[in-house]
């Protein structure tokens, strides 16, 4: 079946501690994107990318990174400098153009602790 | 800027009524717009989407959402909820100069027997 996979659900990290949130997908999709979800903020952009080995900051890409080497896959880094990365993240992809959907993975929740 | 407003942060109905949930944008030209929904923890899933043509889009599941410029309005109905529509509803718009989605904060629906 194709689809966008993320990985793991669930991730606990103590404070001062990068982490990689993994993305993957099997759908040929150009574009890929990672969004941050807080309770009454909606989906934040963090980072994009519309094609290999180039990648944009989104709204709020601040002690986050990524890397886009495959096609097939977009991970983030949670960096140390990220002040408050408790949250929910998605991972999105899409043909690149606006007017095709954006399939969505499950979701990874990111606790610091 | 581009932006999205969802007024209603929280909606509760009986099951079998009807349902409308808001959503207003701010666009400088004729939008990319999306309707997608999130069960708890879980990714999104798009309902429907309007790029141009019949104001009147059909979605999955029974939705239904119009377009009017006049009011920068694309308000997503629904004739009688089912409990199984409980869940978290996004509204999105396509920023054509940016190849960017941006989302609402979201309107929870809740749903009573």
């Amino acid at each position: 079946d194709g689809g966008i996979t993320q990985s793991p659900k669930y991730l606990f990290r103590k404070e001062g501690q990068n982490v990689t949130l993994s993305c993957e997908q099997n759908l040929n999709h150009d574009a890929m994107y990672w969004y941050r979800q807080d309770p009454g903020q909606g989906l934040r952009l963090i980072y994009y990318s519309q094609i290999v080995n180039d990648f944009q900051k989104g709204d709020i890409a601040e002690g986050y990174s990524v890397s886009r080497e495959k096609k097939e896959s977009f991970p983030l880094t949670v960096t140390s400098a990220q002040k408050n990365p408790t949250a929910f993240y998605l991972c999105a992809s899409s043909m690149g153009d606006l007017n095709t959907e954006a399939f969505f993975g499950q979701g990874t929740r990111l606790t610091v602790v | 800027a581009q932006s999205v407003t969802q007024p209603d942060i929280h909606i509760t109905v009986s099951e079998g009524a009807s349902l409308e949930l808001r959503c207003n944008y701010s666009y400088g030209a004729t939008p990319y717009l999306f309707w997608y929904v999130q069960s708890p923890g879980q990714g999104l899933q798009l309902l429907l989407k309007y790029f141009s043509g019949d104001t009147l889009v059909q979605g999955i599941k029974g939705f239904e959402a119009e377009f009017k410029r006049s009011q920068s309005s694309f308000n997503l109905r629904k004739p009688s909820v089912h409990w199984s529509d409980a869940a978290e509803y996004f509204c999105a718009v396509g920023s054509y100069n940016t190849d960017k989605l941006i989302f609402g904060t979201g309107t929870r629906l809740q749903v009573f027997p």
